[in-house]
């Protein structure tokens, strides 16, 4: 199976402030890598997919980066909407697997 | 409006067995793929099952093969999560959700449910 690592695990930032995550595969994965956000108590949503392609609707402070094993999600501008808990998933494999997740807060 | 609503969750004993149910509208729903993740109390997401638009083949995270059968009936617009000896360990809620079109793989999931609580206690 391929595993998937973030970090950090949670950061704290203000509103303004650029965010970046890291996302890391245990072996390449291409650009199979999707992100998402989850808000407490609601189902995630879906912001990047291949890596880099912004999904619809999804405001662009938001990016992804990255090929291989090494993966990024930039917030550009935090905003009081994005503080979250953030997801990578890769999907090179049929059987996908999540990354453990990074809390972005105050 | 895509829509996706999970049911059937509740509470089960160790050993015990249970059905989800995911209803869904706002697209065709045999052009797409579908599959259910999960979540325990407090912990990240992981990916129970994926189910290919025509259900010619299912993929299954390796603690729930053999014991969790993904299906769907695509007349009826829905995904189906039968689970068997249930642990302790699944306990979760279960989220349905839609995956790619048929015609592209990004193996993403776009749209999801508001997920089913299943406690195995």
């Amino acid at each position: 199976d391929i595993q998937m690592t973030q970090s950090p695990a949670s950061l704290s930032a203000s509103v303004g402030d650029r965010v970046t995550i890291t996302c890391r595969a245990s072996r390449s994965i291409s650009s199979y890598l999707n992100w998402y956000q989850q808000k407490p108590g609601k189902a995630p949503k879906l912001l990047i997919y291949l890596a880099s392609s912004l999904k619809s609707g999804v405001p662009s402070r938001f990016s992804g980066s990255g090929s291989g094993t090494d993966f990024t999600l930039t917030i550009s501008s935090l905003q009081p909407e994005d503080f979250a808990t953030y997801y990578c998933q890769q999907s090179f494999s049929n059987v996908f697997t999540f990354g453990p997740g990074t809390k972005v807060d105050v | 409006e895509v829509q996706v609503v999970e049911s059937g969750g509740g509470l089960v004993q160790p050993g015990g067995s249970l059905r989800l149910s995911c209803s869904t509208s706002g697209f065709i729903f045999n052009n797409y793929w579908m599959g259910w993740v999960r979540q325990a109390p407090g912990k990240g997401l992981q990916s129970v099952a994926n189910l290919k638009h025509d259900g010619s083949e299912t993929f299954y995270e390796d603690s729930v093969k053999g014991r969790f059968t993904i299906s769907r009936d695509n007349a009826k617009n829905s995904l189906y999560l039968q689970m068997s000896s249930l642990r302790g360990e699944d306990t979760a809620v279960y989220y349905c959700a839609r995956g790619d079109h048929k015609s592209a793989w990004y193996g993403l999931f776009d749209h999801w449910g508001q997920g089913s609580l299943v406690t195995v206690s």
